[in-house]
């Protein structure tokens, strides 16, 4: 089984929908956990930290199900300004190893 | 505004030879990565480093190898260029633990011809 895996779409969403996708990971005793978005032939930023009860920033919503292993990113009233490709990202040692999906490509389409 | 910078973001070499790439950061981080990205395969850990003058293989270290002899440094070097190895390359950082994350250069996308 993979450390992170990702359906890597492309997710075609209209200007102003909500869009979610999710990310499954091996490792059961992973402790951190982010989103990082991606553009077009540019360096991965990190979108936002994971954490267990759940975090929201503007119209972007993570949530943490360690029972299950999987995390999830939603993305409310999309804007064409949100095409990228976003990537789950895990640690995978407990210690300074991060282990990186191959990402969700978004392409909101006006 | 902290950084991670890499000092080339084209580089186009010939087959054979030897290729350095580099990596500064400005924010005191103890961790140093190098990672290669390739359509349809993701990031995939070249090197890292936990400390100056450590060093550790990631998943593909073959022909690779890399130096840290400062803390704020971290070089990755091409011993014989391939083919083969043409990519895009990202130099990271982080804290011990790496509990916020990774900070990213903004790559090096390198051709060997």
């Amino acid at each position: 089984r993979k450390e992170v895996e990702q359906d890597p779409g492309p997710f075609n969403v209209p200007e102003g929908a909500t869009v979610a996708f999710n990310c499954t990971y091996s490792n059961s005793a992973s402790q951190s956990f982010f989103w990082y978005r991606q553009d077009c032939r540019k360096e991965p930023k990190l979108l936002m930290s994971v954490y267990s009860s759940g975090n929201e920033d503007g119209r972007f919503t993570a949530q943490l199900n360690r029972a299950s292993q999987y995390i999830s990113l939603l993305i409310r009233d999309s804007k064409l300004s949100d095409s990228a490709t976003y990537l789950c990202v895990v640690n995978r040692d407990g210690n300074n190893r991060l282990a990186f999906g191959k990402g969700n490509q978004v392409v909101v389409i006006p | 505004d902290v950084k991670v910078t890499q000092s080339s973001r084209y580089l186009v070499k010939r087959t054979g030879e030897k290729v350095f790439l580099e990596c500064v950061q400005d924010m005191d981080h103890e961790n140093m990565f190098w990672y290669r990205q390739d359509p349809g395969l993701g990031l995939r850990l070249i090197y890292f480093s936990y400390d100056v003058k450590m060093k550790e293989k990631g998943d593909i270290p073959e022909g690779y190898s890399v130096s840290r002899e400062k803390k704020e440094r971290f070089s990755l070097i091409l011993e014989s260029a391939s083919t083969n190895q043409t990519s895009m390359y990202l130099c990271a950082s982080s804290l011990q633990g790496a509990i916020y994350g990774y900070t990213f250069g903004s790559g090096t996308r390198l051709t060997v011809v």
